[in-house]
């Protein structure tokens, strides 16, 4: 069956510190990835995702290279802000449309961004 | 407002209790789905539903149903709470195709005492 492994946590950054969380999966076939990130007190929210291999996906900042050769989906920012503080979720979802919506999600990465 | 309402946002019970989680949304999504969050753990389905008139189970249904009233409306039950249901539930939606984005409630925080 499909898993997701993330980095332990937590992670704890001082401002405009690198970031990388280290996501790796085990899936049939040609999943999509995803990164979701929940804000305290929020739902999940869609950060980036990559529907095929070596594309990589970016939004505010963040970016991940879906790598398939190594099953990795890693996310990394060059500059972290206060702001992004929150828990980081890796998700995959199999190809095929039985499978639209029905993501296999990792255990969450909290990540604290000290000014 | 948000579009999608969870209700109850905390609720504490009793084992053995029955108790029902709301969701409802404006987004127009006719694809819905029940997730529980345990830390450690990341979230897991529960259920899904693609319209109305169809309705799945995910990952870990016992001890579960649900009931997908209108196409904005999708409801979570627990017919006799046990502790180990203690976990934070997510509803969300998406719209049809493979885009792979849901849209989440803020959750409903349930303890089974």
């Amino acid at each position: 069956g499909n898993s997701v492994t993330q980095m332990e946590g937590p992670v704890t950054l001082s401002e405009e510190a690198f970031l990388t969380i280290n996501c790796t999966y085990t899936a049939t076939g040609y999943p999509s990835l995803f990164w979701y990130v929940q804000y305290p007190g929020e739902g999940l929210q869609l950060l980036l995702k990559a529907t095929k291999a070596d594309d990589k996906g970016s939004n505010k900042g963040f970016e991940a290279t879906y790598r398939k050769e190594t099953t990795s989906f890693h996310l990394e920012k060059g500059s972290v802000q206060v702001s992004d503080s929150a828990v980081y979720f890796c998700a995959l979802q199999n190809a095929g449309g039985t499978s639209y919506g029905k993501l296999t999600f990792g255990q969450g990465t909290i990540l604290t961004v000290h000014p | 407002d948000a579009d999608v309402t969870q209700t109850p946002r905390n609720r504490i019970t009793k084992t053995g209790k029955r108790i029902m989680l709301e969701c409802s949304q404006t987004k127009g999504h006719d694809r819905m789905y029940w997730y529980r969050q345990d830390p450690g753990l990341g979230l897991r389905l529960i259920y899904y539903s693609f319209d109305v008139k169809d309705i799945n189970k995910g990952e870990i249904s016992d001890g579960y149903s649900v009931s997908r009233q209108a196409q904005a409306k999708f409801s979570l039950s627990l017919e006799s709470a046990i502790p180990n249901q203690t976990a934070l539930y997510f509803c969300a939606t998406s719209v049809h195709g493979n885009t792979g984005e849901l849209f989440f409630g803020e959750g409903s925080r349930l303890t089974v005492l």
